[in-house]
């Protein structure tokens, strides 16, 4: 069957060092990979995409690796803040579908301690 | 990027009643998505939603229980029909905006449902 799992406890860390959080998935043939950040009460918001034909993608203080042969993707944040803290959700877009529908990881939970 | 708009925010509701909860975009969209989100799940697509034909239901999701509106391209309603305590959740609208072939999307703050 066709999962894509995140370490489902929280991760706490120290306020200023590197995150990382990680995403598997089985029996997915994604296009692309993306991040989304979920606060409390609000809405996904969009991080970072990166496609299957690259290994990694930097923006600011994030970094996001993916690994096709593991099915498996990183998500780094480097100098963690409080500010860092939420649920961070993985999501694919399935190849041969229309492009636009996603497909959700459960998310992990950060927490950054000051 | 574009700007969603969805009401009510949250709402208490008795069971086998109805809610309709309605997503209002800034901008003109094809696709515009319906996901749910109960207690520490991850987001499932209800159904895609596009103007001026019938909504594309997921695997799971059937019209008579989430009927969607998609009126014009800015605008789409979800009902969620007699309701139980299994629908409480939070119901989440959403747009994608594709830039050479690659889709981003965008959230309605959603709507925290508990059916009582």
């Amino acid at each position: 069957s066709q999962k894509i799992e995140q370490n489902s406890e929280a991760l706490n860390i120290q306020e200023g060092k590197t995150a990382t959080l990680t995403c598997n998935y089985t029996n997915y043939s994604p296009a692309y990979l993306q991040w989304y950040r979920q606060d409390p009460g609000r809405g996904p918001v969009f991080l970072l995409l990166i496609r299957e034909n690259e290994k990694e993608k930097r923006k600011e203080r994030l970094k996001v690796t993916f690994d096709t042969t593991l099915k498996q993707s990183l998500f780094h944040i480097t100098a963690s803040q409080p500010a860092d803290s939420a649920t961070y959700l993985c999501a694919l877009a399935r190849k041969n579908t229309g492009f636009q529908k996603l497909v959700f990881g459960t998310g992990t939970r950060l927490l950054v301690s000051p | 990027s574009a700007v969603i708009s969805q009401k009510p925010s949250r709402d208490i509701c008795q069971r086998g009643t109805s809610l309709t909860i309605q997503c209002q975009v800034d901008s003109q969209v094809t696709m515009m998505f319906w996901y749910r989100q109960q207690p520490g799940q991850s987001l499932t697509l209800i159904a895609t939603a596009n103007q001026g034909s019938e909504a594309t239901y997921e695997s799971g999701f059937v019209i008579d229980k989430f009927p969607i509106s998609r009126p014009n391209l800015t605008f789409s309603t979800l009902t969620v029909s007699n309701m139980s305590p299994e629908d409480s959740s939070i119901y989440l609208c959403s747009v994608a905006e594709g830039r050479g072939g690659l889709t981003e999307a965008f959230f309605g703050q959603g709507t925290r449902l508990t059916v009582v």
